[in-house]
């Protein structure tokens, strides 16, 4: 079983803050790095896909970057909204493996107004 | 609307007995999934299915059953076997072949057993 590693758990902050975090995974055999938000009631939504170290990718105020030599991505979210209040997945896809997602345990996002 | 249907939403059973939780998507995704959540750990994957009438066996298998009779359809059966049920899962589609194809997810079950 792979492991993929998300940090902080969970995380509070101020309406309007900048946030970021972390998601760890294997740095062999990568093929595609997923991210997902997850509202609670509701179902996850694919936020990114990214595949190429060094990938940045923007939507919003959230944007994610990607080192594949190192393991790694980064989920940023600039200014801070209530509606931003969520649960981050992130998702690694080994090669070979078809579309075998494996998951980190997320990180738990609360904006507080 | 095109999309990935669950039902129930709840679901209560009593220990001994199987339950079939249903997964119904209109996408016309070849490729089905199921998962399963439990407190404090990632979504774990238990059974796949990349086209019908064929499946393999995720990482947390025991204990659950599936079949692929249907193209839209991805029922997963949580067997008597099964020693800890009581779990939320949630169902997935996506497109399939080689590539990085997002998985677009249902709403969820969240089962029960006493």
């Amino acid at each position: 079983i792979l492991n993929v590693e998300q940090s902080p758990q969970s995380l509070h902050v101020q309406e309007g803050d900048s946030t970021n975090f972390t998601c760890s995974f294997p740095s062999s055999n990568f093929y595609a790095l997923h991210w997902y938000r997850w509202e609670t009631a509701k179902s996850p939504e694919a936020l990114f896909v990214m595949t190429l170290n060094g990938d940045e990718k923007k939507k919003g105020r959230i944007s994610a970057t990607l080192n594949t030599k190192e393991g790694y991505s980064y989920l940023y979210i600039k200014g801070s909204q209530p509606e931003d209040s969520a649960t981050y997945l992130c998702a690694y896809q080994k090669t070979y493996t078809g579309n075998q997602f494996y998951f980190g345990t997320g990180t738990s996002l609360t904006v507080i107004p | 609307d095109g999309g990935i249907t669950q039902s129930p939403k709840y679901l209560f059973r009593k220990e001994g007995q199987n339950v079939t939780l249903s997964c119904e998507q209109n996408l016309n995704h070849d490729a089905m999934y199921w998962y399963r959540q439990d407190p404090g750990q990632g979504l774990r994957l238990i059974y796949y299915s990349q086209i019908v009438n064929d499946f393999q066996k995720g990482d947390i298998a025991e204990g659950y059953s599936v079949s692929r009779e249907k193209k839209e359809s991805f029922p997963l059966t949580v067997t008597s076997a099964q020693k800890n049920p009581t779990a939320f899962y949630l169902c997935a589609s996506s497109s399939q072949g080689a590539g990085s194809y997002e998985q677009y997810f249902g709403p969820g079950t969240r089962l029960t057993v006493t």
